[in-house]
């Protein structure tokens, strides 16, 4: 296994347009996480899957902001109508399900919103 | 909720030196603790954690951290650093709860190794 993938790696975009990014998590792994880094900060949680359960999202995620993992395998994050604050790193991260403290991270998405 | 305190946002040093990467956090509940490290274009691995037993925990390239209840701290330590140790450093807790799920980072030190 080659661990947990992200795609694209790195996206420019207009302001206003809509951006999806894909994580492909460690194929056991049954939890998965959506974090976002901007710079300067540390991780920040956004929103976290049980299998295809989407159990917990933080208040950061806007209503601007979807995720999904329709069949409990990859993950998607789409961002409507983005604005300029939007710019980060998009982290994608997956453990096993019973919880040993180890998150496993991909190398994240770029977002740049012109 | 919790919440992490790196103060040091760069620490810089020189091979074969010791050092000391301060974390505090803070947590009305009983709390796991991570050290996480990020090298240059690569993603966050773990670097050592805290979940039970003893408070002093290792990792296998020589770090190791403490974990002090009383002064809400858990800082990283390394007796002589390397340049392959140039990285940034995120310290992480979660609340130690049966759904244990999401971490909380700090802010992040950038250690920066020199000869």
């Amino acid at each position: 296994d080659t661990g947990v993938s992200q795609d694209p790696r790195h996206k420019i975009t207009k302001r206003g347009q809509n951006v999806t990014f894909r994580c492909d998590p460690i194929s056991e792994h049954n939890r998965l996480y959506w974090y976002r880094q901007t710079l300067g900060q540390g991780p920040e949680f956004l929103t976290y899957f049980q299998n295809e359960a989407q159990l917990e999202k933080s208040r950061l995620l806007s209503d601007r902001f979807s995720a999904e993992r329709p069949k409990g395998s990859f993950s998607t994050l789409e961002i409507q109508r983005t604005e300029q604050g939007d710019s980060a790193m998009y982290l994608c991260a997956s453990s096993w399900d019973v919880w040993a403290g180890e998150l496993f991270f991909g190398e994240g998405s770029r977002l740049t919103v012109l | 909720a919790q919440s992490v305190t790196q103060l040091d946002s760069q620490v810089p040093v020189f091979e074969e030196a010791p050092v000391e990467l301060r974390c505090n956090y803070s947590s009305s509940v009983s709390v796991y603790l991570f050290w996480y490290v990020q090298y240059p274009n690569q993603g966050l691995q773990l670097l050592l954690k805290y979940l039970s037993g003893s408070t002093l925990v290792e990792s296998i390239n020589g770090f190791e951290a403490e974990f002090n209840k009383s002064q809400t701290s858990f800082h990283l330590r390394k007796p002589s650093v390397h340049i392959s140790d140039t990285a940034e450093y995120f310290c992480a807790v979660t609340a130690m709860t049966g759904t244990a799920s999401k971490l909380t980072f700090g802010t992040g030190t950038r250690l920066q190794v020199t000869l």
